[in-house]
This record gives structure tokens, C-alpha cells and sequence, in this order.
């Protein structure tokens, strides 16, 4: 059974660019949570997303920041005109149900770098 | 509002010795607790968690953790280190009265299993 897929695992933006975040979760799983992790910080909750639904988005910022988790196909983060202080580790976490008692199996992570 | 201490940013322990590595938290209703381990540049993985019952919790790798609901602590324990152990650790929370997905994790603490 394939654990939580993100891609890229490293990516590279020039400041004003685009960056694009791609998170398939665990087989059976159709809840998704995104993490940002700054270096030398612990992990932020950014949003919390069922199938085309946005459940929980009180961590993401008000701009520039988008998710989404279509029916089918992997969960997006997008982060439009990336700045400096995006570089951060992002990672995708799911879960097979959304209660709080269910532990959430966390992705490799994208590594996020702004030039 | 929701949180987690971890009070050390690193622990040293010799191989084979016993580890503690603390964490206390803070939320407002009844706690569902967790650990995850993280090696480097990889993603987080799941060691183990207190949802009810036990407070003594036995999780992955032989570690362990114990609920302290006076002291509002879930430290986590291993009877012997090895050096294999060594890697960032980090203690996360949710609160069980809400519907909300999301996982406040504390700063992370660094163990260091010296030969």
C-alpha cells in the first residue's frame, strides 16, 4: 500500500512566480491536511480538505494561497507571486476519516526554495 | 486556545540508557495526543498516541508514553536508546470537542543517542 505521494519533492521559484504543491493521500484515504514547516520551526496547520470540500482553512494565509482536493486527482496547494518567506517545507498528511482520534500519515514533503 | 511545550530543543542520552523527551499541553476539552518522528529531509512518521484508557501508551520502535492528565504531560520514553533513535521528535495535539482536522504540534525536540 503507497504511502502519502507529494511531487515535486524540491522545487525551485523565482519571486512572482508560481508555485504548484501535488499530494496524492494513502489509498482509501479522502481526508487532507497541509503543513507548512519554516526552518527551524515546528509544522503550522495550514487547511484541512475533504473531497471538493474545504473543511478547515483557518491556517492558510487571506492571499496568495489556494487549495483544493477535486474529485478526482491529487490535492493541490497553490501559492501565487511566491515571496522570500515561502521557502518552507510543505507537507500533505491523510487520513481515512476526519476524527480527532484518527493519527494522519504525513508525505516526504515539498521543498519549497525562493530565489 | 490550543497548544503544545516541548521544553527542550535537545536531549542528549548515551546508548542504551533510558530517554525522556517531555511535552505538556494545553487545550479545553478532552485531549487526543500524539508523537511523530522525523528524520531528516523526510516526512513525519506516526510513533503513537493517547486517545482514552491507558495512560501508559506503547507505540512503534519500542517507544512509549505516558498521560498525565494533572500535570497535563504526555512525555515520551524509551527504556534504551540506540543510535539509530537519533532524529527530531514532536508531540501534537487536537481537541476532541471540535470538528476540526487539524494538529497543533510543538516546536520539535532534537535526541541525540551518543555510542
Amino acid at each position: 500500500n503507497a504511502g502519502v505521494m507529494q511531487n515535486p519533492r524540491h522545487l525551485v521559484r523565482r519571486r512572482g512566480q508560481e508555485a504548484r504543491l501535488r499530494c496524492s493521500p494513502m489509498k482509501g484515504h479522502s481526508h487532507v491536511y497541509w503543513y507548512r514547516q519554516l526552518p527551524e520551526e515546528g509544522l503550522k496547520f495550514m487547511v484541512y480538505l475533504q473531497k471538493e470540500n474545504i473543511i478547515d482553512e483557518s491556517g492558510m494565509p487571506k492571499e496568495r494561497f489556494s487549495a483544493e482536493f477535486p474529485k478526482e486527482g491529487p490535492s493541490i496547494l497553490r501559492i501565487q507571486q511566491v515571496v522570500r518567506g515561502d521557502s518552507a517545507a510543505y507537507f500533505c498528511a491523510s487520513s481515512p476519516v476526519g476524527g480527532p482520534s484518527y493519527e494522519q500519515y504525513f508525505g516526504p514533503g515539498t521543498r519549497l526554495t525562493v530565489t | 486556545a490550543q497548544s503544545v511545550a516541548q521544553p527542550e530543543d535537545q536531549v542528549n542520552v548515551a546508548e542504551g540508557n533510558p530517554l525522556t523527551v517531555k511535552c505538556t499541553y494545553s487545550v479545553s476539552g478532552n485531549p487526543y495526543l500524539f508523537w511523530y518522528v522525523q528524520y531528516p529531509n523526510r516526512g513525519l512518521q506516526f510513533l503513537l498516541k493517547y486517545i482514552t484508557g491507558d495512560n501508559l501508551v506503547k507505540g512503534s520502535y519500542g517507544f512509549e508514553a505516558e498521560f498525565n492528565k494533572s500535570q497535563t504531560s504526555f512525555h515520551l520514553k524509551k527504556p534504551s536508546a540506540l543510535v539509530s533513535d537519533s532524529a527530531l521528535y514532536f508531540c501534537a495535539v487536537r481537541d476532541g470537542t471540535g470538528n476540526t482536522g487539524k494538529l497543533i504540534f510543538g516546536q520539535g525536540t532534537t535526541l541525540q543517542v551518543k555510542p
